[in-house]
């Protein structure tokens, strides 16, 4: 099936330690992205990458960080995580044209305490 | 940067017609998406405007005017199903989505 995952979905992590989000997509999308939503902000951009092997901030990329290996797979590293990195993380992907719809994975709920 | 505007939240009859607006104000315009968010679920698109005019899809439709930096999603026929958060974003230059802060609309019977 067509698509995005996440894992974890869902996670409590004690402040200070290091955990990576994970995001597969099997559409061959070239653009991939990282969002955190919050009560009251909406969904903000932490990083993108375009393609394979590029990577760019977004509005909030302090205290992470992503790579890009290849095609499918976005992973999101929280160093060393505080407790206002406590979010929804959603990843989406988009087609090799753009501006392109983005399609969202189901998310990854995050509390670092 | 990127400023866009939509009602935090609004109250609709079920059967009724409901109109959600969003204004932004950008230093580039590439689109205009709408997305649609149940709660504990992910976003999901709706709709693109990226020339003026309406787009219909079905019991919604989405407005853009570029000259006004305003758009909105009507949404006809409302069900109690389409309760949910209303997301307008905007990609500028770049390749992201810049997103309001969403609007909550409940659907009441």
């Amino acid at each position: 099936i067509a698509g995005i995952t996440q894992a974890p979905t869902s996670q409590i992590l004690a402040a200070g330690r290091r955990m990576t989000l994970r995001c597969t997509q099997d559409m061959r999308h070239n653009a991939m992205y990282w969002y955190r939503q919050d009560l009251g902000l909406g969904l903000r951009l932490i990083h993108y990458s375009n393609t394979a092997g590029t990577t760019g901030k977004g509005e909030v990329p302090d205290g992470y960080s992503v790579s890009r290996a290849n095609t499918d797979d976005f992973p999101l590293t929280l160093a060393s995580a505080v407790p206002s990195q406590t979010s929804v993380y959603f990843c989406a992907s988009s087609g090799s044209e753009q501006p392109d719809t983005q399609y969202f994975g189901p998310g990854t709920r995050l509390t670092v305490l | 940067g990127q400023n866009i505007d939509q009602p935090t939240e609004m109250t609709a009859t079920e059967g009724a017609i409901v109109q959600i607006n969003c204004t932004y104000q950008t230093s580039g315009f590439n689109g205009l998406f709408w997305y649609q968010q149940h709660a504990g679920e992910a976003p999901t698109f709706l709709s693109y405007n990226v020339l003026d005019g309406l787009e219909e899809k079905g019991r919604f439709s989405s407005f853009l005017s570029r000259s006004k930096g305003y758009s909105y999603l009507l949404l006809k026929e409302l069900q109690m199903k389409d309760s949910a958060s209303y997301l307008c974003a905007v990609i500028d230059s770049g390749y992201a989505l810049n997103f309001g802060k969403g609007t909550s609309l409940l659907v009441t019977p």
